[in-house]
């Protein structure tokens, strides 16, 4: 079968650094990417990686480690307005539809 | 640009009724998917379209079709809705790997 297992909820203080973990088990993989949705709105997309490393976007860094079938996104100098869920999704096939699985997400809770 | 934009906003249903959600965007895109998110949980694929013309099933596609006539949009019917189907549903699009979502339409059926 297929699974990607994130935290449900992680709480941090503002002005702080927080990392959120993905271990997923996929028939195939193709690539890991991140999605932010804040209660209410829509998902939008934060990043994404198909190569082992470090991808890095302002406060935002993403993960990846292919042989260990795990990924984090990491988010620094957090504010207030981070408070959101945050999906990691797997390009399971090579086909030309990116058709993506979503984890059920991760709630972050960011305290002032 | 608009993006991607769903119609309609929110939406109660009896049970057995029918309806058609709209999604269009003005991207361009190739590629558009149906989702529907259920409280606490991520996004499940209903169905998809790679191209004008061409639909697919995803992951939880019973109770749905769908239909892609022109490239910028894609349709999705109930045709008989069950109190199952209450969910939101997000369409997207993209060209590559990134998807741009839509507001979502809030369907409730009773």
């Amino acid at each position: 079968g297929q699974s990607l297992e994130q935290p449900s909820e992680v709480t941090a203080v503002e002005g702080a650094i927080v990392q959120i973990n993905c271990t997923y088990q996929t028939s195939g993989f193709y690539g890991l990417s991140w999605y932010q949705q804040h209660d209410g709105g829509a998902p939008t997309f934060l990043s994404y990686n198909a190569l082992d490393g470090l991808e890095e976007t302002g406060r935002f860094s993403s993960f990846l480690s292919r042989s260990d079938s795990y990924g984090y996104l990491l988010l620094q100098e957090l504010q207030m307005k981070d408070s959101a869920s945050y999906f990691c999704a797997v390009r399971e096939g090579l086909d030309s539809s990116y058709k993506l699985i979503f984890g059920s997400g991760t709630r972050l809770l960011v305290r002032p | 640009n608009a993006g991607v934009t769903q119609t309609p906003k929110f939406r109660v249903l009896k049970t057995g009724q029918s309806m058609t959600l709209l999604c269009a965007q003005d991207m361009n895109h190739e590629y558009m998917y149906w989702y529907r998110q259920d409280p606490g949980m991520g996004l499940r694929l209903i169905h998809y379209s790679v191209g004008e013309g061409t639909t697919a099933k995803g992951e939880v596609p019973d109770g749905y079709n769908v239909s892609r006539l022109k490239k910028q949009n894609f349709l999705l019917g109930l045709e008989s809705a069950a109190p199952s189907q209450t969910s939101v549903y997000f369409c997207a699009s993209s060209w590559t790997g990134e998807q741009y979502f839509g507001p979502g339409t809030r369907l409730t059926v009773t």
